[in-house]
């Protein structure tokens, strides 16, 4: 039933390891979107995949890849994690439209130690 | 460039009080606006929106923001707060062009004291 789902809820690692996020959505749409939320609460856009094409890439160091096997998924990986990744990870899905509603994954924490 | 700006990062109202939580925007066009709950260890879920239809717009839970383009503003609003309305609260404006990437304030925290 769930319409937006993220794997794992909670992630604890260590520095330089490398560690992918993964997201699902059952809402039939075209749009997928990672956004990072950092420790006083801030939401900022990752990147964003339409149909399986990247059409987001903000300013995010390429430590951090993500990859969308299909329009129902879009993983990210992150490669020789640092302190600072240290966040809470939002998938959001939608259909492509600037008035469209996203729905948000229940995010995934991460904790670089 | 679009922007929001949240007034308060936190808010305190009594049970049964109005809740007032302040949004707003910069846009070189017509904004489309968002207000998302974000309950403790949980994911974003609407509460409404306005796509420049009714400037009132009414949402889930009982909440309601009125769109005044004079003001710039998106305020949000609940005429009698419950406890269950404590969480934190989100103002955001969908970005001009394809990307449709939505821009979020900065947060307002709202406490109720019973």
């Amino acid at each position: 039933d769930t319409a937006v789902s993220q794997t794992p809820k909670y992630l604890v690692t260590q520095m330089g390891n490398d560690k992918s996020i993964k997201c699902e959505q059952n809402l039939g749409h075209d749009t997928m979107y990672w956004y990072k939320q950092d420790s006083k609460k801030f939401l900022k856009i990752m990147f964003s995949y339409n149909n399986k094409e990247l059409i987001i890439n903000e300013t995010v160091p390429n430590r951090f890849s993500p990859k969308s096997p299909d329009k129902a998924h879009l993983n990210l990986h992150i490669n020789s994690l640092e302190l600072g990744d240290s966040a809470v990870y939002f998938c959001a899905s939608s259909h492509q439209g600037r008035s469209n509603e996203q729905f948000f994954g229940p995010g995934t924490r991460l904790t670089v130690l | 460039a679009q922007s929001v700006t949240q007034l308060g990062s936190h808010v305190s109202v009594s049970e049964g009080a109005l809740v007032l939580l302040r949004c707003n925007y910069s846009s070189s066009v017509p904004p489309y606006l968002f207000w998302y709950v974000q309950y403790p260890n949980q994911g974003l879920q609407l509460l409404l929106k306005y796509t420049s239809a009714a400037t009132l717009v009414k949402g889930i839970n009982g909440f309601e923001a009125e769109f005044k383009k004079s003001e710039t503003s998106f305020h949000l609003t609940k005429p009698s707060a419950h406890m269950s309305d404590a969480a934190e609260y989100f103002c955001a404006v969908s970005d001009l062009g394809s990307s449709y990437k939505l821009i979020f304030g900065s947060g307002t925290r709202l406490l109720v004291r019973p």
